[in-house]
């Protein structure tokens, strides 16, 4: 079964400082992996997308690694703001999903704290 | 622009009664989807669509209903209302993949908050 799984749950940071949150899926035959982040009471919003070739991808403070051969994919923020408290999610495609659908990640929420 | 807009944005229904929920993208997006989203889950697929005049069921369809008459709207359709259908509900639209290529993002709208009482 496909699976994607996210650790930790939930992490405080304080501001200015960095963090990386894991991700370890299970979808198979891979395709991509994206990165969302979604904003309390709002949808998500795509930060990256790497596609099996792609070790890393960044999106200003955001940067996503991604080992194709562990099924292991990293979201590293560098000198966090208030703005980015927020749910990260993990997000994993599959070549044989039909209508391109994704498999999620149940989420980590971060907190940024002055 | 307006991307992905659902109407309406909160709800409150009793159990047994029926409601539709609205998506609409201006982007001209082929693929659209309909999801639940729940406290410690992820995003679970619940109909899709990969043209106008198509649906096709996800992951947790049963007690749902949809409808793409036109390319730019999606409904979500309850039928008759559960408590355990309380929920936050997000559409998405994405462009179709090319061939061998599915890195098209899903673009979200911002949710409809029901509660079923």
């Amino acid at each position: 079964k496909n699976q994607v799984e996210q650790s930790p749950q939930s992490l405080i940071i304080l501001e200015g400082k960095n963090c990386t949150l894991q991700c370890n899926y299970t979808v198979s035959p891979f395709s991509n992996l994206r990165w969302y982040k979604q904003d309390t009471g709002r949808g998500p919003v795509s930060l990256t997308i790497m596609t099996f070739s792609e070790n890393t991808k960044s999106n200003g403070r955001y940067t996503a690694t991604l080992d194709a051969d562990t099924k292991q994919s990293s979201l590293h923020i560098t000198a966090s703001q208030l703005s980015d408290s927020a749910s990260y999610i993990c997000v994993v495609s599959s070549l044989k999903a039909a209508g391109n659908k994704l498999t999620f990640g149940g989420g980590t929420r971060v907190l940024v704290k002055p | 622009n307006a991307g992905v807009t659902q109407t309406p944005k909160f709800r409150v229904l009793k159990t047994g009664q029926s409601m539709t929920l609205l998506c609409a993208q201006d982007m001209n997006h082929e693929y659209m989807y309909w999801y639940r989203q729940d406290p410690g889950m992820g995003l679970r697929l619940i109909h899709y669509s990969v043209g106008e005049g198509t649906t096709a069921k996800g992951e947790v369809p049963d007690g749902y209903n949809v409808s793409r008459l036109k390319k730019q709207n999606f409904l979500l359709g309850l039928e008759s209302a559960a408590p355990s259908q309380t929920s936050v509900y997000f559409c998405a639209s994405s462009g179709r993949p090319a061939e061998g290529v599915r890195n098209q993002p899903q673009h979200f709208g911002d949710g409809t908050r029901l509660s079923i009482l």
